[in-house]
């Protein structure tokens, strides 16, 4: 099993700040890293899928990075609403490409 | 929008009963998995399915879990005998190809086994 580490654990931000979250994952048979955003009662909803070194991909105000060669991807939330408060939880394709391995997820509470 | 549907929510069964839990994936996808989350550690990745077979299976998928897809919709996880252990949320999902295309998720069942 791939080791997936995600920091913080928790994150509590008032509304309007600015924040990012970390991933951290193994580099080696690396075909994928995803970003979901997992709300309380709901599915795990899919943001992000980056494949290639450098990729940095935009979805309003959430955005994230890829950085393949030292294994890590940053999330950044820009100006927080209370609607963004959620556990965000980033995966990397098993060695055999066709599994997830999940972090520990960050969760994020906006308070207004 | 296309969603992936599971059933029952909840389900609570006593410990050495059988359990099959529903999924009906995105149809025109052609990967299926389950995923499950013990409370407060990570999702765990249990099966993947591809052409009506298993693709990959982790060291969770012992011989007391088989997967099925019985028709063209569903997609069942069965748990012969269960153990307090499997007390878990398990999700479903699917996708078009792994690893570069999102996975869909079910919203989850809870298993709780008494």
């Amino acid at each position: 099993i791939l080791n997936v580490e995600q920091s913080p654990q928790s994150l509590h931000v008032q509304e309007g700040d600015s924040t990012n979250f970390t991933c951290s994952f193994p580099s080696s048979n690396f075909y994928a890293l995803h970003w979901y955003r997992w709300e309380t009662a709901k599915s795990p909803e899919a943001l992000f899928v980056m494949t290639l070194n450098g990729d940095e991909k935009k979805k309003g105000r959430i955005s994230a990075t890829l950085n393949t060669k030292e294994g890590y991807s940053y999330l950044y939330i820009k100006g927080s609403q209370p609607e963004d408060s959620a556990t965000y939880l980033c995966a990397r394709n098993s060695n055999s490409g066709y599994a997830l391995n999940f972090g520990k997820g960050t969760s994020l509470l906006v308070t207004p | 929008e296309p969603e992936v549907t599971q059933t029952p929510s909840h389900q609570v069964t006593q410990m050495g009963q059988e359990v099959i839990l529903r999924c009906v994936p995105i149809s025109n996808h052609l990967y299926f998995y389950w995923y499950r989350q013990i409370l407060g550690q990570k999702v765990e990745f249990l099966v993947s399915f591809y052409n009506n077979e298993i693709s990959e299976k982790s060291e969770i998928f012992d011989d007391q879990f088989s997967v099925e897809r019985p028709d063209g919709s569903n997609f069942t996880l069965k748990i012969r005998s269960t153990k307090l252990e499997d007390s878990a949320m398990y999700f479903c999902a699917s996708s078009v190809r792994p690893p570069d295309t999102e996975a869909f998720f079910g919203q989850g069942t809870r298993l709780t086994v008494v």
